[in-house]
Protein backbone atom coordinates (compact mmCIF):
# COMPACT_ATOMS: atom_id res chain seq x y z
CA UNK A 1 0.00 0.00 0.00
CA UNK A 2 1.14 3.77 -0.15
CA UNK A 3 2.28 4.58 2.95
CA UNK A 4 3.23 8.10 3.63
CA UNK A 5 5.44 9.67 6.63
CA UNK A 6 5.29 13.23 8.28
CA UNK A 7 7.77 14.53 10.94
CA UNK A 8 7.58 15.52 13.26
CA UNK A 9 4.47 14.41 14.97
CA UNK A 10 4.59 16.85 17.54
CA UNK A 11 7.12 20.21 17.44
CA UNK A 12 7.19 23.59 19.80
CA UNK A 13 8.88 26.24 19.01
CA UNK A 14 9.56 29.74 20.79
CA UNK A 15 8.08 32.78 18.93
CA UNK A 16 10.28 33.89 16.05
CA UNK A 17 11.50 31.04 15.38
CA UNK A 18 11.34 28.76 11.91
CA UNK A 19 9.94 25.20 12.51
CA UNK A 20 10.20 22.19 9.38
CA UNK A 21 8.07 19.39 8.95
CA UNK A 22 9.08 16.59 6.38
CA UNK A 23 6.79 14.61 4.22
CA UNK A 24 7.57 11.44 2.39
CA UNK A 25 6.52 8.79 0.68
CA UNK A 26 7.74 5.82 1.93
CA UNK A 27 7.03 3.07 -0.94
CA UNK A 28 5.72 5.31 -4.25
CA UNK A 29 6.67 8.02 -6.08
CA UNK A 30 4.71 11.47 -5.66
CA UNK A 31 4.95 14.17 -8.08
CA UNK A 32 2.35 16.18 -6.48
CA UNK A 33 2.09 16.39 -2.80
CA UNK A 34 -0.31 18.97 -0.40
CA UNK A 35 -0.14 20.42 2.82
CA UNK A 36 -3.42 21.33 5.04
CA UNK A 37 -3.98 22.89 8.09
CA UNK A 38 -6.54 22.26 10.37
CA UNK A 39 -7.58 24.51 13.44
CA UNK A 40 -9.66 22.85 16.82
CA UNK A 41 -12.76 20.99 15.57
CA UNK A 42 -12.72 22.44 12.11
CA UNK A 43 -12.14 21.16 8.58
CA UNK A 44 -9.10 20.48 7.04
CA UNK A 45 -7.67 23.88 4.74
CA UNK A 46 -5.52 23.40 1.82
CA UNK A 47 -2.57 25.53 1.79
CA UNK A 48 -0.76 24.63 -1.16
CA UNK A 49 -0.02 22.11 -4.22
CA UNK A 50 3.77 21.17 -4.18
CA UNK A 51 4.94 19.95 -7.43
CA UNK A 52 8.22 18.08 -7.70
CA UNK A 53 10.88 20.31 -9.34
CA UNK A 54 8.95 23.26 -9.47
CA UNK A 55 7.27 26.22 -7.44
CA UNK A 56 4.13 25.59 -5.24
CA UNK A 57 0.99 26.91 -5.83
CA UNK A 58 -0.80 28.30 -2.86
CA UNK A 59 -3.72 28.85 -1.85
CA UNK A 60 -5.82 32.00 -1.63
CA UNK A 61 -4.61 33.76 1.10
CA UNK A 62 -1.50 31.93 2.69
CA UNK A 63 1.37 33.76 2.55
CA UNK A 64 4.24 31.99 0.62
CA UNK A 65 7.04 33.73 2.40
CA UNK A 66 5.57 32.55 5.55
CA UNK A 67 5.09 29.08 4.80
CA UNK A 68 8.01 28.16 2.34
CA UNK A 69 7.36 24.77 0.66
CA UNK A 70 10.04 22.64 -1.33
CA UNK A 71 9.43 19.60 -3.08
CA UNK A 72 12.74 18.82 -4.33
CA UNK A 73 12.58 14.59 -4.83
CA UNK A 74 9.94 12.47 -5.95
CA UNK A 75 9.47 11.21 -2.30
CA UNK A 76 9.99 14.40 -0.01
CA UNK A 77 8.72 17.97 0.39
CA UNK A 78 8.76 20.36 3.25
CA UNK A 79 6.91 22.81 4.85
CA UNK A 80 8.89 25.87 6.60
CA UNK A 81 6.80 27.79 8.79
CA UNK A 82 8.67 30.96 9.24
CA UNK A 83 9.51 33.51 12.01
CA UNK A 84 6.19 31.58 13.55
CA UNK A 85 3.82 33.34 16.05
CA UNK A 86 1.33 31.52 18.50
CA UNK A 87 -1.16 32.35 15.63
CA UNK A 88 0.45 29.85 13.69
CA UNK A 89 -0.30 26.64 15.91
CA UNK A 90 -2.24 24.47 14.46
CA UNK A 91 -2.62 21.07 13.09
CA UNK A 92 -0.32 20.44 10.05
CA UNK A 93 -0.92 17.30 7.12
CA UNK A 94 0.52 16.43 4.01
CA UNK A 95 -1.13 14.11 1.49
CA UNK A 96 0.69 12.66 -1.37
CA UNK A 97 -0.58 10.95 -5.24
CA UNK A 98 1.36 8.62 -7.18
CA UNK A 99 2.35 9.81 -10.13
CA UNK A 100 -0.28 9.73 -12.84
CA UNK A 101 -0.12 6.37 -14.17
CA UNK A 102 0.44 4.04 -11.44
CA UNK A 103 -1.56 1.85 -10.02
CA UNK A 104 -4.05 4.05 -7.38
CA UNK A 105 -2.61 7.51 -8.66
CA UNK A 106 -6.55 8.59 -7.81
CA UNK A 107 -6.49 7.66 -4.45
CA UNK A 108 -4.71 10.95 -2.08
CA UNK A 109 -3.09 9.05 0.88
CA UNK A 110 -2.46 11.27 4.12
CA UNK A 111 0.11 11.57 6.77
CA UNK A 112 -0.21 11.44 10.21
CA UNK A 113 -0.05 15.11 10.58
CA UNK A 114 2.15 17.57 12.80
CA UNK A 115 0.89 19.48 15.32
CA UNK A 116 2.72 22.97 16.00
CA UNK A 117 2.30 24.80 19.31
CA UNK A 118 4.59 28.24 19.26
CA UNK A 119 4.40 29.90 22.47
CA UNK B 1 -15.21 26.75 -6.30
CA UNK B 2 -16.61 23.69 -5.13
CA UNK B 3 -18.88 23.29 -2.26
CA UNK B 4 -18.69 20.14 0.08
CA UNK B 5 -21.48 19.95 2.59
CA UNK B 6 -21.87 16.76 5.30
CA UNK B 7 -24.99 16.30 7.64
CA UNK B 8 -25.80 15.94 10.31
CA UNK B 9 -22.86 17.91 11.80
CA UNK B 10 -22.95 16.02 15.24
CA UNK B 11 -24.33 12.41 16.07
CA UNK B 12 -24.91 10.52 19.13
CA UNK B 13 -25.92 6.62 18.93
CA UNK B 14 -25.87 3.58 20.91
CA UNK B 15 -23.50 0.77 20.69
CA UNK B 16 -25.28 -1.28 18.33
CA UNK B 17 -27.14 1.63 15.94
CA UNK B 18 -27.51 2.25 12.64
CA UNK B 19 -26.40 5.48 11.00
CA UNK B 20 -26.05 7.22 7.49
CA UNK B 21 -23.89 10.01 7.24
CA UNK B 22 -24.56 11.99 3.35
CA UNK B 23 -21.99 14.35 1.42
CA UNK B 24 -23.57 16.62 -1.05
CA UNK B 25 -21.22 18.33 -3.61
CA UNK B 26 -22.08 21.34 -5.90
CA UNK B 27 -20.27 20.32 -9.29
CA UNK B 28 -19.00 16.98 -10.91
CA UNK B 29 -15.99 15.11 -9.48
CA UNK B 30 -13.29 13.12 -10.48
CA UNK B 31 -12.90 11.62 -6.69
CA UNK B 32 -14.81 11.00 -3.91
CA UNK B 33 -13.34 9.88 -0.42
CA UNK B 34 -14.34 9.08 2.95
CA UNK B 35 -12.16 9.90 5.73
CA UNK B 36 -12.54 8.91 9.76
CA UNK B 37 -10.21 10.89 11.61
CA UNK B 38 -9.18 9.17 14.69
CA UNK B 39 -8.76 10.99 18.06
CA UNK B 40 -4.99 11.29 17.11
CA UNK B 41 -5.64 13.00 14.01
CA UNK B 42 -4.56 10.55 11.41
CA UNK B 43 -6.67 10.75 8.36
CA UNK B 44 -8.17 6.58 7.72
CA UNK B 45 -9.13 6.08 4.09
CA UNK B 46 -12.61 4.03 4.61
CA UNK B 47 -13.44 4.72 0.68
CA UNK B 48 -12.32 5.77 -3.00
CA UNK B 49 -15.96 5.85 -4.25
CA UNK B 50 -16.41 8.45 -6.78
CA UNK B 51 -19.54 6.31 -8.38
CA UNK B 52 -21.48 3.44 -7.21
CA UNK B 53 -21.42 0.93 -3.98
CA UNK B 54 -18.55 -0.34 -1.57
CA UNK B 55 -18.46 -2.27 1.02
CA UNK B 56 -16.46 -3.08 3.70
CA UNK B 57 -17.47 -5.15 6.56
CA UNK B 58 -19.77 -2.94 8.67
CA UNK B 59 -19.08 0.26 6.52
CA UNK B 60 -20.69 0.70 3.52
CA UNK B 61 -20.61 3.44 0.32
CA UNK B 62 -22.41 4.90 -2.06
CA UNK B 63 -22.07 7.86 -4.43
CA UNK B 64 -24.80 8.56 -7.06
CA UNK B 65 -22.69 11.22 -9.37
CA UNK B 66 -25.62 12.24 -11.42
CA UNK B 67 -27.15 13.82 -8.11
CA UNK B 68 -24.25 14.99 -6.80
CA UNK B 69 -24.06 12.94 -3.35
CA UNK B 70 -22.66 10.14 -1.34
CA UNK B 71 -23.96 8.11 1.88
CA UNK B 72 -22.00 6.67 3.82
CA UNK B 73 -23.76 3.69 6.45
CA UNK B 74 -22.88 2.66 9.97
CA UNK B 75 -24.43 -0.62 10.76
CA UNK B 76 -24.27 -1.90 14.59
CA UNK B 77 -22.09 1.05 15.65
CA UNK B 78 -19.27 0.51 18.33
CA UNK B 79 -17.81 2.92 20.22
CA UNK B 80 -14.81 2.61 18.74
CA UNK B 81 -16.40 4.07 15.46
CA UNK B 82 -16.06 7.53 17.49
CA UNK B 83 -14.73 10.21 15.88
CA UNK B 84 -14.90 12.91 12.54
CA UNK B 85 -15.77 11.52 9.72
CA UNK B 86 -15.16 13.66 6.52
CA UNK B 87 -16.16 13.56 2.92
CA UNK B 88 -13.61 14.98 0.64
CA UNK B 89 -13.87 15.61 -3.16
CA UNK B 90 -11.54 16.48 -6.08
CA UNK B 91 -12.90 18.39 -8.90
CA UNK B 92 -13.05 17.21 -12.64
CA UNK B 93 -9.67 18.37 -13.45
CA UNK B 94 -6.16 15.95 -12.99
CA UNK B 95 -3.78 15.91 -10.21
CA UNK B 96 -5.65 18.61 -8.09
CA UNK B 97 -6.41 18.24 -4.17
CA UNK B 98 -9.29 17.03 -2.35
CA UNK B 99 -11.65 19.70 -0.60
CA UNK B 100 -12.75 18.67 2.65
CA UNK B 101 -16.15 18.97 3.82
CA UNK B 102 -16.93 19.81 7.73
CA UNK B 103 -17.11 16.65 8.45
CA UNK B 104 -19.92 14.54 10.91
CA UNK B 105 -18.95 14.12 14.32
CA UNK B 106 -20.10 10.92 15.79
CA UNK B 107 -20.01 10.14 19.32
CA UNK B 108 -21.24 6.36 20.35
CA UNK B 109 -21.64 5.23 23.98
CA UNK B 110 -21.94 2.07 25.15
Amino acid sequence: GAVVSQHPSWVICKSGTSVKIECRSLDFQATTMFWYRQFPKQSLMLMATSNEGSKATYEQGVEKDKFLINHASLTLSTLTVTSAHPEDSSFYICSARKATGSSGANVLTFGAGSRLTVL
Amino acid sequence: GIQVEQSPPDLILQEGANSTLRCNFSDSVNNLQWFHQNPWGQLINLFYIPSGTKQNGRLSATTVATERYSLLYISSSQTTDSGVYFCAVEIRQAGTALIFGKGTTLSVSS
